[in-house]
């Protein structure tokens, strides 16, 4: 089945410590995008990627960082620049006709 | 700047009975799309339905239906006999050349 898999469920950061989070997608989708929600909140956009070797900042790209060096693979990393980095992330391919969103990832930091 | 809102952060329903979630959206665009996600416990988000703006007549999927009206900027969510597998978080999201765009969220709990 096409989708969109994130890996770990659950991550554990240490203070200071660089964290990648894994999104990968089969469904051949040229745009992919990195959600962050808080609790009982909204999604907020960090990253996105509309082609492969090119991504934009999205509302709250402070702290964070991707790459997209093919087109299947939208990887997150949550560097140690990011004060309060504790929250829920979600990662998402699109098109017309809607998001297709990954299981997400659930990052503490401890 | 593209925004939607969402003015009710809350809201409960009976079992069996119908409800209706809210959503504005601001745009200058004439051609984008509509959304409604659910997200529940367990955090997946699921697509509820789609709208596109081009077309006047209002989406139906099952018991779930849109009121589209583009004038206004509104686009609400009418779900009939309501369920308990459907209490969740709904968003209503519009997307515009790749640029999406989610409400803060209603949280709706169906009671038995």
């Amino acid at each position: 089945d096409g989708g969109i898999t994130q890996s770990p469920k659950y991550l554990f950061r240490k203070e200071g410590q660089n964290v990648t989070l894994s999104c990968e997608q089969n469904l051949n989708h040229d745009a992919m995008y990195w959600y962050r929600q808080d609790p009982g909140q909204g999604l907020r956009l960090i990253y996105y990627s509309q082609i492969v070797n090119d991504f934009q900042k999205g509302d709250i790209a402070e702290g964070y960082s991707v790459s997209r060096e093919k087109k299947e693979s939208f990887p997150l990393t949550v560097t140690s620049a990011q004060k309060n980095p504790t929250a829920f992330y979600l990662c998402a391919s699109l098109t017309v006709y809607g998001y297709t969103f990954g299981s997400g990832t659930r990052l503490t930091v401890v | 700047a593209q925004t939607v809102t969402q003015s009710q952060p809350e809201m409960s329903v009976q079992e069996a009975e119908t409800v209706t979630l809210s959503c504005t959206y601001d745009t200058s665009e004439n051609n984008y799309y509509l959304f409604w996600y659910k997200q529940p416990p367990s955090r997946q988000m699921i697509l509820v339905i789609r709208q596109e703006a081009y077309k006047q007549q209002n989406a139906t999927e099952n018991r779930f239906s849109v009121n589209f009206q583009k004038a206004a900027k509104s686009f609400s969510l009418k779900i009939s006999d309501s369920q308990l597998g459907d209490t969740a978080m709904y968003f209503c999201a519009f997307i515009n050349n790749n640029d999406m765009r989610f409400g803060a969220g209603t949280r709706l709990t169906v009671k038995p």
